[in-house]
């Protein structure tokens, strides 16, 4: 595809209700970023995957947040039981390969509110 | 921890002047640094990247340099515009990219 390509862009889910966040990276990019981002603050980093694998996964912040790619392409970052600190923009970020010197391109976020 | 630092937190300026946005980071061992832009309900947009071993690149307006030894970050405007109003994010890569918490900019018409 041309960008990274997000869904939904918006969500509003009562507290305790679980959420799925869909990512299509690039076509052919390897490696693959979710960020979340709170109002006002930098992208913080969650997890990584190249191709298949999920690398890295220091930065989900609790055993309520789960990601898989299981094809190597479209990734899917599930909320289980959201709290109101979930509340965020979660950006997908995807580059050509784990090489350092490629460029991320990020998709425009899923703005999530819990309510 | 590497963590990055983003001064001045926010910054308005008359259109037409030259201005620099700062970036630091407290461990210079970073594959890259790379500027984006952040426009209000959109996600971010690639600027530059610079590599570890430069000193800098330039697109148009835009400059960038890179001081890895002092942990140091420039990113140069030139000839300000309305439409270059956005949140500008400094982001270095080790094993995982690290934000600042960005600069917002408005440019005043």
């Amino acid at each position: 595809g041309a960008g990274v390509s997000q869904s939904p862009r918006y969500k509003v889910a009562k507290r305790g209700q679980d959420v799925a966040l869909r990512c299509d990276p690039i076509s052919g990019h390897v490696s693959l970023f979710w960020y979340q981002q709170a109002l006002g603050q930098g992208p913080e980093f969650l997890t990584y995957f190249q191709n298949e694998a999920q690398l890295d996964k220091s930065g989900l912040p609790s055993d309520r947040f789960f990601a898989e790619r299981p094809e190597g392409s479209v990734s899917t970052l599930k909320i289980q039981r959201t709290q109101q600190e979930d509340s965020a923009v979660y950006l997908c970020a995807s580059s050509l390969s784990h090489n350092s010197g490629n460029t991320i391109y990020f998709g425009e976020g899923s703005w999530l509110t819990v309510v | 921890k590497q963590e990055v630092t983003q001064i001045p937190a926010a910054l308005s300026v008359p259109e037409g002047e030259n201005l620099v946005l700062n970036c630091s980071f407290t461990d210079s061992a970073i594959y890259n640094l790379q500027w984006f832009r952040q426009d209000p309900g959109k996600g971010l947009t690639s600027l530059l990247l610079i590599q570890s071993s430069q000193r800098e690149q330039t697109s148009g307006r835009l400059n960038a340099s890179l001081d890895k030894s002092s942990g140091r970050s420039t990113l140069y405007i030139a000839a300000s515009q309305p439409g270059d109003s956005a949140t500008y994010l400094c982001a270095v890569r080790d094993d995982k990219i690290i934000f600042g918490k960005g600069t917002r900019l408005h440019i005043l018409p």
